[in-house]
């Protein structure tokens, strides 16, 4: 079965911190993974998209890395904000066709 | 550009009732997506389309929900009757392609009561 798993569920850190937010997936044959942020009561933001040829991606302050031999992606954010506070969510598309998510990290920013 | 339009943002019904969301994907997007998230979870798959055809509904709970892409453009998920767990944010979501970068909107928050 083709899963998606986010670790942990919750994440609370200090201002200012660099921080990084796990996804682990059950099957290297991926298309390509994206990240995504949801803020209380809205949509989903898209974030970054990594093809399963590249091993990163970068967009100002976010990078999100690749591993398909371990079944692994990071998003790296660096000197966080409070406005950085939302939930992450991965999600990987496998076989080029369904997308599937993670149950996201619900990340808190302290100011 | 603009976004994904979802319509109505809020619907609230009473069990057994019938209810229909409404989806108008970014222009030229080929790939539609419904998601299903319940509170506290990822979204789930409920239906994809390429164009006007469906390419994955195996998570669609069938003998309530469908869903259709009329001239693969807009489309419309309904559910009948509705039960106390259909509660959740339906998201409706395009793609280019189906391995593009998805864009998604605002959702529906539906309260079965």
């Amino acid at each position: 079965k083709q899963e998606v798993t986010q670790i942990p569920a919750a994440l609370s850190v200090p201002e200012g911190e660099n921080l990084v937010l796990n996804c682990s997936f059950t099957d290297s044959a991926i298309y390509n993974l994206q990240w995504f942020r949801q803020d209380p009561g809205k949509g989903l933001t898209s974030l970054l998209l990594i093809q399963s040829s590249q091993r990163e991606q970068t967009s100002g302050r976010l990078n999100a890395s690749l591993d398909k031999s371990s079944g692994r992606s990071t998003l790296y954010i660096a000197a966080s904000q409070p406005g950085d506070s939302a939930t992450y969510l991965c999600a990987v598309r496998f076989g080029a066709q369904k997308l599937v998510f993670g149950q996201g990290t619900r990340l808190t920013i302290n100011p | 550009e603009a976004g994904v339009a979802q319509s109505p943002r809020y619907k609230i019904i009473e069990k057994r009732q019938s209810v229909a969301f409404w989806c108008n994907p970014i222009s030229g997007h080929a790939t539609l997506y419904w998601y299903q998230q319940i509170l506290g979870q990822g979204p789930k798959l409920l239906i994809q389309f390429q164009n006007n055809g469906v390419v994955d509904d195996s998570q669609l709970p069938k003998d309530r929900f469908s869903a259709e892409r009329l001239k693969g453009v807009d489309s419309t998920l309904k559910i009948q009757p509705a039960k106390l767990e259909d509660s959740a944010v339906y998201l409706c979501a395009s793609s280019y392609l189906k391995d593009s970068m998805a864009f998604f909107g605002q959702g529906t928050r539906l309260t079965v009561v």
